[in-house]
């Protein structure tokens, strides 16, 4: 059955070391999404992705990169340039529409929990 | 700056009674809102949307209004249920597909 998963759902990371966190999903969605949640604040668009090895910058993304070779895959990599990276980060995907208003809910994984010690 | 404000951080309702969540928007260019459903340690799961062509939007106990002129949309959730206990966001996006959220209203319905 179709879906949108992530893993690890647990990660530990030391300071000074990149990460990197797993999306795939197999519902054929254009789009792609990579958030991060923080205590008592709404989830803030990190990266997103339109089509394959196409990709734009969303308001917090100084510190992670991303790639989209696939369809599929949208690995999100958290790197020492992060300043806090210690948060609840969600993949998400849809259909991409060209007009306001379509469908364009997004479709969300588990999640992955990266603590940095 | 927080485009799409949930200014509620709570909100605890009798089973049975109606549940209203509130949320505000300030870009104007917004024209479709969505609402998702959040359990802890899981992604949010899509539960109601609306367009801006619309004011009222229903599925089931499910009822999302829009008042465009105040930049005010509601989710009315009747009769409201144990198992509605969650976190709620709205989401708001308007050219192209990125989505602005709001900062989440905890739900809790005692049985």
């Amino acid at each position: 059955d179709g879906g949108i998963t992530q893993s690890p759902k647990y990660l530990f990371r030391k300071e000074g070391q990149n990460v990197t966190l797993s999306c795939e999903q197999n519902l054929n969605h254009d789009a792609m999404y990579w958030y991060r949640q923080d205590p008592g604040q709404g989830l803030r668009l990190i990266y997103y992705s339109q089509i394959v090895n196409d990709f734009q910058k969303g308001d917090i993304a100084e510190g992670y990169s991303v790639s989209r070779e696939k369809k599929e895959s949208f690995p999100l990599t958290v790197t020492s340039a992060q300043k806090n990276p210690t948060a609840f980060y969600l993949c998400a995907s849809s259909h991409w529409v060209e007009v306001a208003g379509g469908l364009g809910e997004q479709f969300f994984g588990p999640g992955t929990r990266l603590t940095v010690l | 700056d927080q485009q799409v404000k949930q200014n509620s951080p709570s909100l605890s309702v009798q089973e049975g009674r109606i549940s209203i969540l509130n949320c505000d928007y300030t870009n104007s260019m917004f024209d479709y809102f969505l609402w998702y459903k959040k359990y802890p340690a899981e992604g949010p799961t899509f539960l109601i949307s609306i367009s801006s062509i619309k004011d009222k939007n229903e599925d089931g106990r499910f009822t999302v209004f829009l008042n465009k002129s105040a930049k005010h949309l509601s989710l009315h959730i009747v009769p409201s249920q144990p198992g509605d206990s969650a976190v709620y966001f709205c989401a708001a996006s308007g050219a192209g597909n990125q989505f602005y959220f709001g900062t989440g209203t905890s739900l809790t319905v005692i049985p």
